[in-house]
């Protein structure tokens, strides 16, 4: 258990919905990251958060969008959603700035039909 | 354009004996790897990393390597155990800015009793 967790765990929705993905970081990590990974890819950095504040974008859709909470939690919002957004999405934290690894939660599996 | 590869999507060995995950890099900015493990339904969980100014990092079982002028970097599970069975990636980060990692597609390790 890394201590990251993430719900739901499995979302199946419609195309041209929005949803809300949800994520705690461990106890003590101000930075969060997104990433996606799509069938047979590796993960794909979305964006990232540090106390609060937008810190890094990757190839984040204009669709989606994200923030970070006083109390260091972390929502990524999908809208107007296409049967490609279909994929894993993952959060990971980090204590501070610097070199340390990332400890990823267990996912949020998302399902557009 | 991925800037982190590794080539072999599957890889099977006996127990006992040693496994070799590889993996390229183009981005001469890269600075920081990192190997992580992924069981399905779970998150990728952090095995080791190596800094690039070392060329060897040794923990337990596994050892990475880099090799800067190839760009180029393994992990070495030695000796492989069936429990060893997952996906493995490889990640790296570029010194300055964000600590955003970018993966590879993945490895599938089988290790067969």
């Amino acid at each position: 258990d890394s201590g990251v967790t993430q719900t739901p765990k499995h979302l199946i929705t419609a195309t041209g919905q929005r949803v809300t993905l949800r994520c705690s970081p461990r106890s003590g990590d101000l930075s969060v990251y997104w990433y996606q990974q799509s069938l047979d890819q590796g993960l794909q950095f979305l964006i990232q958060y540090y106390n609060g504040e937008e810190r890094a974008k990757g190839n984040i859709l204009e669709r989606f969008s994200a923030q970070q909470f006083p109390d260091l939690h972390s929502e990524l919002n999908l809208s107007s959603l296409e049967l490609g957004d279909s994929a894993l999405y993952f959060c990971a934290s980090t204590r501070q700035w610097g070199r340390n690894e990332q400890f990823f939660g267990p996912g949020t599996r998302l399902t557009v039909l | 354009d991925q800037q982190v590869k590794q080539n072999s999507p599957s890889l099977s060995v006996q127990e006992g004996r040693i496994s070799i995950l590889n993996c390229d890099y183009t981005n001469s900015m890269f600075d920081y790897f990192l190997w992580y493990k992924k069981y399905p339904a779970e998150g990728p969980t952090f095995l080791i990393s190596i800094s690039s100014i070392k060329d060897k990092n040794e923990d337990g079982r596994f050892t990475v390597f880099l090799n800067k002028s190839a760009k180029h970097l393994s992990l070495h599970i030695v000796p492989s155990q069936p429990g060893d069975s997952a996906v493995y990636f490889c990640a790296a980060s570029a010194r300055g800015g964000s600590e955003k990692l970018v993966f590879g597609k993945g490895t599938k390790l089988t290790v067969n009793p």
